[in-house]
């Protein structure tokens, strides 16, 4: 069973916009990852957020997390064409790790 | 590339067998997960094991059951297969000393697509 919900379920936009993707989630967590899947392919873990964080960052890309919403935020910059893929967010609490339904990103060149 | 390998690639079978998929993680991790990702269920994690330990239990359901073996490659045993198992399934490996999924950053392998006939 799914426990984050991701927003919008699929985003298409031009190369060189952002694009901004959600995740809500329901139950207390230690941690939220963000992964991408190209289709058909394994996820690539993008970047892990702790409770205790509100913000992190890695190259383009952007996450925040309010746990008082109990929601995230997944903001990629600059998009380009190789950013067309599916993103998920993972919930993490004690020894458990619950999946979003993901947002399908195409980004047009 | 990940450094995690999944075998086989493909595997179609008929309901009612039983199937073995194999993972072997990245040099160095003591740690392996088990995805099951199908069209009516999402991604769902199904159990990790860590040394050879059995470390957290997912939505596995009893049919299915895995291990991991001393070189710390792991199989994935599917059994009773309904149509409804049909799915991709990943293996993922992390390095973590302890700690359940989603401790540590996990690197996925590319898979193995189930067909249940």
């Amino acid at each position: 069973s799914q426990q984050g919900e991701e927003d919008p379920q699929a985003l298409s936009i031009q190369e060189g916009e952002n694009a901004t993707m959600n995740c809500s989630y329901k139950t207390s967590i230690n941690n939220l990852q963000w992964y991408r899947q190209n289709s058909g392919r394994g996820l690539v873990h993008l970047i892990l957020i702790r409770s205790n964080e509100r913000e992190k960052h890695s190259g383009r890309l952007r996450v925040t997390l309010d746990t008082s919403k109990k929601s995230s935020s997944l903001l990629i910059t600059a998009s380009r064409a190789a950013d067309t893929a599916s993103y998920f967010c993972a919930t993490v609490a004690k020894n458990d790790m619950r999946f979003g339904a993901g947002t399908r990103l195409t980004v047009k060149p | 590339d990940s450094g995690v390998t999944q075998t086989p690639k493909h595997l179609i079978t008929a309901t009612g067998q039983r199937v073995t998929l194999r993972c072997s993680p990245r040099s160095g991790d003591l740690s392996v997960y088990w995805y099951q990702q199908s069209l009516d269920q999402g991604l769902q994690f199904l159990i990790q094991y860590y040394n050879g330990e059995e470390r957290a239990k997912g939505n596995i359901l009893e049919r299915f059951s895995a291990q991991q073996f001393p070189d710390l490659h792991s199989e994935l045993n599917l059994s009773s297969l309904e149509l409804g198992d049909s799915a991709l399934y990943f293996c993922a490996s992390s390095f973590g000393l302890a700690g359940g999924p989603g401790s540590y950053e996990q690197y996925f392998g590319p898979g193995t697509r189930l067909t249940v006939t």
